[in-house]
């Protein structure tokens, strides 16, 4: 039982330049969600889904885009990588809304944008 | 907007002492949560307090929730150098939930030998 495993666990990229982060979850989780970790500062939300299929929009969407194409599985897309999107990324997973349960999350993706 | 404001910002103690660190939030919410986060590493939940509970314990952690005061203090005790990381509190909206955790700035905790 691997949990929240993310891919890559690094990436350089060059401004304008495109990737797509994975995330997996091997625990039949429903809800499932991409945050942004800044310098001292705490998770913010940048999408998130509900079920195979759906996708909604968090407090900073802008820039990004989602998949959920697979219930085990929650794609975070960057069309054109900018210097501000320079972070860590967070995928986490529950297995229902955040109101009932805990969220597990993986170890992180660490994403520089030159 | 961030929710939560954790303070301290940094508390350095003393293993075996107590570690207390706060949060405090602007809107009614449904719950709060507690997690850890060691460097370089993903979060781990700790606990998980709901807005109709005074206060929670769980192992060596103690959390109070006061929905008056709009805050919630989290309680280490006996601490010990493997609870060096970082704290976040982080809350539910009322009337949220699918929509993700609102997260404060965290509390880095240093436990000195």
């Amino acid at each position: 039982n691997a949990g929240v495993t993310q891919t890559p666990k690094f990436r350089v990229l060059k401004t304008g330049q495109s990737m797509t982060l994975l995330c997996a979850q091997d625990m039949n989780h429903e809800y499932m969600y991409w945050y942004r970790q800044d310098p001292g500062m705490g998770l913010r939300l940048i999408h998130y889904s509900v079920g195979e299929g759906t996708t909604a929009k968090g407090e900073v969407p802008d820039g990004y885009n989602v998949s959920r194409l697979k219930k085990q599985n929650f794609l975070l897309g960057l069309e054109s990588a900018a210097p501000s999107q320079t972070s860590v990324y967070f995928c986490a997973s529950s297995w229902r809304a955040g109101s009932y349960n805990e969220q597990f999350f993986g170890p992180g993706t660490r994403l520089t944008v030159l | 907007s961030q929710q939560g404001e954790e303070d301290p910002q940094a508390l350095s103690i003393q293993e075996g002492e107590n570690a207390t660190m706060n949060c405090s939030y602007k809107t009614s919410i449904n719950n709060l949560q507690w997690y850890r986060q060691n460097s370089g590493r993903g979060l781990v939940h700790l606990i998980l307090i709901r807005s109709n509970e005074r206060e929670k314990h769980s192992g060596r952690l103690r959390v109070t929730l006061d929905t008056s005061k709009k805050s919630s203090s989290l309680l280490i005790t006996a601490s010990r150098a493997a609870d060096t990381a970082s704290y976040f509190c982080a809350t539910v909206a009322s009337g949220g939930g699918a929509d993700g955790l609102t997260f404060g700035k965290g509390t880095h905790l240093i436990i000195q030998p």
